[in-house]
């Protein structure tokens, strides 16, 4: 079974610039997530995706990030315009149902100067 | 707002040993637990999931127990080898199905 797929692995850009993040989740996986990670610290979950359809946002920073799963299958994850503090690891999982094990894609690396 | 505490942050240890790992919330209206494994510049890999009417689930090395009236869950590895060297996370899953908080982690090197 294919596991999830995060593109780009590793991205650099300046501040104030925009950037995309791209998952492809396990098929069939009706819940997928998106979280940030900074370094040192666990994941912090910024939205939940059931099907195409928002379950959580909660803690997603609405002013420059936003997140599309158009047909419920693949997401994309954008920040616009980067701040230096966005500079983390961001993490794609998805899961059969809600409370399910979640998957973890390998990650993106975003490094904002 | 539910917080996940993990005690210690980091862990070195000899081959051979057992250890425990500690994971702490304040919040019990959980509905499952899970403990996860990462590795660095990876992503997270699933190591034992605890629903919440569940006392402990094993998986080889393994142990992971869960007190939900307590807030507290052990993460039990036996006879630990040099690839078990990772950072170990936890995470809990709110009883309505959404809102997931991990721990910070704890840092194991386990020494040849």
């Amino acid at each position: 079974e294919a596991g999830v797929a995060q593109s780009p692995r590793y991205k650099i850009i300046e501040k104030r610039q925009s950037v995309a993040f791209w998952c492809n989740p396990i098929s069939g996986h009706a819940t997928l997530y998106w979280y940030q990670q900074i370094l040192g610290q666990g994941p912090k979950l910024l939205i939940q995706f059931q099907n195409n359809g928002v379950v959580d946002d909660s803690q997603l920073p609405k002013d420059r990030f936003s997140a599309e799963r158009l047909k419920g299958v693949d997401s994309t994850l954008k920040i616009q315009p980067a701040k230096l503090e966005d500079s983390a690891v961001y993490l794609c999982a998805s899961s059969s149902t809600l409370v399910e094990t979640q998957y973890f894609g390998p990650g993106t690396r975003l490094l904002v100067l | 707002k539910q917080e996940v505490t993990q005690i210690p942050a980091a862990l070195s240890v000899p081959e051979g040993e057992n250890l425990v790992l500690n994971c702490s919330f304040t919040d019990s209206a959980i509905y499952n637990l899970q403990w996860f494994r990462q590795d660095p510049g990876k992503g997270l890999t699933s190591l034992l999931l605890i629903q919440s009417s569940q006392r402990e689930q094993t998986s080889g090395r393994l142990n992971a127990s869960l007190d939900k009236s307590s807030g507290r869950s052990t993460l039990y590895i036996a006879a630990s080898q040099p690839g078990d060297s990772a950072t170990y996370l936890c995470a809990v899953t709110h009883n309505t199905g959404n809102q997931f908080y991990f721990g910070t982690g704890t840092s194991l090197t386990v020494i040849p």
